[in-house]
């Protein structure tokens, strides 16, 4: 029944050390989303992707990449992450010509 | 000035009791508002979308003005399990969501 699916649910990583995290749909929406949410913050926007074009929120840092291999699949790699970067990572999905957003259940990062 | 702007709370109301949220948005072009609902470690569930002259959902019911540019979210009734941070969110004139930093909620039994 899962339709946002995100792998892992729970991401420890060190200091500087690569880590990619993975998002997969059942809904075959054209949108995808990645935030990063900070405890007791809103969901901050780092990029989307309109079926295959990219869109990179002004701030979002570079060490933060992302991938759509295919419709389904979605990655956020970060490539030195920083203590600072230790957040739930929310990915979503939305049906073009539709507003409403599903959200899979979030991977926590700890960055040690 | 933010774009969505809530009262962070908490707000801690006893069981039954009716309690009230408002939202603020600064950008009169927003067209479409939502409520979500988050609760603890996990992630934003819509509960309500709110259009035109605003709905209501069983204990639930969601407002908006849009003259003076907010948005209210009314709880009938409270019950322990909707002790959760309530998320309002605008749909911006960019194509994406900007959500409020969220109400938090605490129901006492």
């Amino acid at each position: 029944d899962a339709m946002v699916i995100q792998n892992p649910r729970y991401q420890v990583t060190q200091f500087g050390k690569p880590v990619t995290l993975s998002c997969s749909q059942t809904l075959n929406h054209n949108v995808m989303y990645w935030y990063q949410q900070k405890s007791s913050q809103a969901p901050k926007l780092l990029f989307h992707y309109y079926d295959k074009d990219f869109n990179n929120e002004a701030d979002t840092p570079d060490n933060f990449q992302s991938r759509r291999p295919n419709t389904s699949f979605c990655f956020l790699d970060i490539r030195s992450p920083g203590l600072g970067d230790a957040a739930m990572y929310l990915c979503a999905t939305r049906n073009r010509g539709l507003e409403t957003q599903y959200f899979g259940p979030g991977t926590r990062l700890l960055v040690l | 000035r933010k774009e969505v702007e809530q009262d962070p709370g908490p707000f801690n109301v006893p069981e039954g009791a009716t309690v009230a949220f408002n939202c603020t948005y600064s950008n009169s072009a927003s067209q479409s508002f939502f409520w979500y609902r988050q609760d603890c470690r996990k992630e934003p569930k819509l509960l309500m979308s709110v259009y035109s002259s605003g709905n209501e959902d069983g204990r639930f019911t969601a407002q908006l003005n849009r003259a003076s540019q907010y948005i209210s979210l009314l709880i009938r009734d409270s019950k322990l399990s909707d002790s959760a941070t309530y998320l309002c969110v605008v749909w911006g004139a960019t194509n994406k969501l900007i959500f409020g930093t969220g109400t938090l909620l605490a129901v006492q039994p």
